[in-house]
């Protein structure tokens, strides 16, 4: 099956710094890689999501990377702000089917004002 | 983007009551509802994959008779715990598929279940 690893578990920045947190996935089958924002007590919430066939995608201050031939993918955030502070999760899975997606472990992002 | 609704959002029941968790897709059909647990400061935790029309998958180490899943519509699936325990005490969160319809997997804002 699928193994998602997410790095690092904790990441504390300071207002206006850039935030990078990166996944690794094992399944070459994987080819949709959704990115979750989750603020305490509330459920995850979709906020960038990218396909095997594209490399690049950005939405405003975020951006995410996909590097199919290392299976790596990572989230960047720039111009951080404090209510970017959450945990973050990425997830992997093969879509098209009733595939069931792989969470990594999450990074918990602290802004500092 | 897509709405999924969960309800209710949170909930306190006394030790061996059931309790119901309603999951609604509202801007699409869901065929695929998941249910999830969540500890505190943990990932998230597949309990089971709900299907419309048939029976849910439950993942290994999850008790099907305590934590019973009916997806009786495209938009509707229900999680009900019976019988519950302190240690049921969790953050209960379900998520549609709604891939093919451009809207990714979407969450429900989750239940917070305490058993007192």
């Amino acid at each position: 099956g699928e193994n998602v690893e997410q790095h690092p578990s904790t990441l504390s920045v300071q207002e206006g710094d850039s935030a990078v947190i990166k996944c690794t996935y094992s399944d070459s089958a994987s080819n949709y890689f959704p990115w979750y924002k989750q603020e305490l007590g509330k459920g995850p919430q979709l906020i960038i999501d990218i396909r095997s066939n594209v490399g690049e995608k950005k939405d405003q201050r975020i951006a995410v990377t996909l590097n199919k031939t290392a299976k790596h993918f990572s989230l960047h955030i720039t111009e951080t702000q404090p209510e970017d502070s959450a945990v973050y999760f990425c997830a992997a899975l093969a879509s098209g089917g009733s595939y069931i997606p792989t969470f990594g472990r999450g990074t918990s992002l602290i802004v500092h004002p | 983007g897509a709405v999924v609704s969960q309800h209710p959002s949170w909930v306190i029941c006394k030790s061996g009551t059931s309790v119901k968790i309603e999951c609604r897709s509202l801007d699409f059909q869901a065929t695929t509802m998941f249910w999830y647990r969540q500890f505190p400061k943990q990932s998230l935790m597949l309990m089971a994959t709900s299907n419309e029309g048939s029976k849910a998958t439950y993942e290994q180490g999850v008790e099907k008779d305590k934590f019973l899943i009916n997806h009786a519509s495209l938009t509707l699936s229900t999680l009900t715990v019976t019988s519950a325990h302190p240690e049921d005490s969790s953050f209960y969160i379900c998520s549609a598929d709604g891939v093919r319809y451009g809207y990714g997997y979407t969450f429900g804002s989750g239940t917070r279940l305490t058993v007192v």
